[in-house]
């Protein structure tokens, strides 16, 4: 059972458009998000979380989005650059503090 | 400071052997999770260990073990290899354990089963 979600393994965006990366989450009792990016022959390196308590995290170009009536969380990266090209993961952990992750979006933002 | 190291960085092995992994968190660090990582799967949760002792596991078979030492570092073993543990095994520390803070990984070690 695949408690986190995400939908699109691959997106492509243009360089300067905004990427909205998409996560869905089944466990109510998840309290807490985060988001990782990993290049090829790296580790994951996190991004940016969000706690149960917001609906908004922003970090520079980075903003997190959580709606919890509806188990979704979002990252919007703007404006998107070259750099960004990699694979992002969204995790969800709850008082276990056990760190669920989703399949991973592999964004490409072209030049 | 230096980061989570992993070692090795890349195994080859055939079905039925045993494999030792080594993890060795930030310094300070007393929080050791596993992960596995496959094509289409992400990243599956195999177990953490927390001063020593294993906090939370993952859903895998038994084969599948874990053992952290006084000085945080952690090794996975995994005994009669199969070909669908070939796979990225990563690990992650982070420092207290009790808060849901980011965790830090390592750069993973790549094992083929043949």
């Amino acid at each position: 059972d695949q408690q986190v979600k995400q939908n699109s393994p691959s997106l492509s965006v243009q360089e300067g458009r905004i990427s909205i990366l998409n996560c869905d989450y089944t466990n109510s009792m998840f309290d807490y998000f985060l988001w990782y990016k990993k290049y090829p022959a790296e580790g994951p390196t996190f991004l940016i979380s969000i706690s149960s308590i917001k609906d908004k995290n922003e970090d520079g170009r980075f903003t997190v989005f959580l709606n919890k009536s509806a188990k979704h969380l979002s990252l919007h990266i703007v404006p998107s650059q070259p750099g960004d090209s990699a694979v992002y993961f969204c995790a969800a952990t709850s008082g276990t503090y056990k760190y669920i992750f989703g399949t991973g979006t592999r964004l490409k933002v072209l030049a | 400071k230096a980061g989570v190291t992993q070692t090795p960085r890349y195994l080859i092995k055939t079905r039925g052997q045993q494999v030792t992994l080594s993890c060795s968190p930030i310094s300070g660090h007393r929080s050791v999770s596993w992960y596995q990582q496959t094509p289409g799967q992400g990243l599956q949760f195999l177990f953490e260990y927390f001063s020593e002792t294993q906090r939370n596991k993952g859903n895998f078979p038994g084969r599948f073990s874990g053992r952290q030492f006084s000085n945080s570092r952690s090794e996975m073993n995994v005994s009669t290899l199969e070909l669908g543990d070939s796979a990225l095994y990563l690990c992650a520390s982070r420092s207290s354990g009790r808060t849901k803070e980011s965790q830090y990984f390592g750069p993973g070690t790549r094992l083929l089963v043949l």
